[in-house]
């Protein structure tokens, strides 16, 4: 099983920043690595497949790179709207998600 | 618009079965494959299998023991994941996901089904 991990679990953020968060493949996944967003009660949501292509009516501040295990989501100038939890997801043949990294606004 | 309406909140016994319906509109229900996965309080995304929906076939994790079984009915654009044996631990928020065209990305989601396990 491929096991993703996810830094940092939590972090807290002020508008306007740049936000990264990484994403770490216990093997070799190519570039079959996507990243979803959950705000609270909400269910996830789409916003980057195969490590950069930005999924429809996604944001541009919203970005992806990354290949092979190792892998970054930047969020350009952070907004109120994007408090949530972001998760990667790996899409082999055994599918498996990241913990979870929450952003919180300072 | 792409949807996918789940079934209301269940509340099981241990041992019972639960049965999740996940209805798909504003596409065609046949071209693409499902995904279900679960997200238990406090713990990751986790990924129960999947199911074509064209063909039927299915494949489903092993983390479950042969608990899980997948289906769906084209006639009625549903797709149903059955959890058999549920235990305290099996609470949580069920998911079905639409898997894109020519893609393994998970791209619409239904709202969840909470699942509550209680003698």
């Amino acid at each position: 099983e491929i096991v993703l991990t996810q830094s940092p679990d939590f972090q807290s953020v002020t508008l306007k920043e740049k936000v990264t968060i990484t994403c770490r493949a216990s093997q070799n996944i190519g570039t079959s690595l996507h990243w979803y967003q959950q705000r609270p009660d909400q269910s996830p949501k789409l916003l980057i497949k195969y490590v950069s292509q930005s999924f429809s009516g996604v944001p541009s501040r919203f970005s992806g790179s990354g290949s092979g295990t190792d892998f970054t989501l930047t969020i350009n100038s952070l907004e109120a709207e994007d408090v949530a939890t972001y998760f990667c997801h790996q899409s082999t043949s055994l599918p498996s998600f990241g913990q979870g990294t929450k952003l919180e606004i300072k | 618009q792409v949807q996918l309406v789940q079934s209301g909140a269940e509340v099981k016994k241990p041992g019972a079965s639960v049965k999740i319906s996940c209805k798909a509109s504003g596409y065609t229900f046949s071209t693409y494959a499902f995904h279900w996965v679960r997200q238990a309080p406090g713990q990751r995304l986790e990924w129960m299998g999947w199911i074509n929906a064209d063909n039927g076939i299915t494949k489903t994790s092993q983390n479950f023991q042969g608990r899980v079984t997948i289906t769906r009915d084209k006639s009625a654009s549903t797709t149903y994941m059955e959890l058999r044996s549920l235990r305290s631990e099996d609470r949580g928020v069920y998911y079905c996901a639409r898997v894109g065209v020519s893609s393994s990305s998970l791209d619409h989601w239904g709202q969840g089904t909470l699942v509550t396990v209680s003698s």
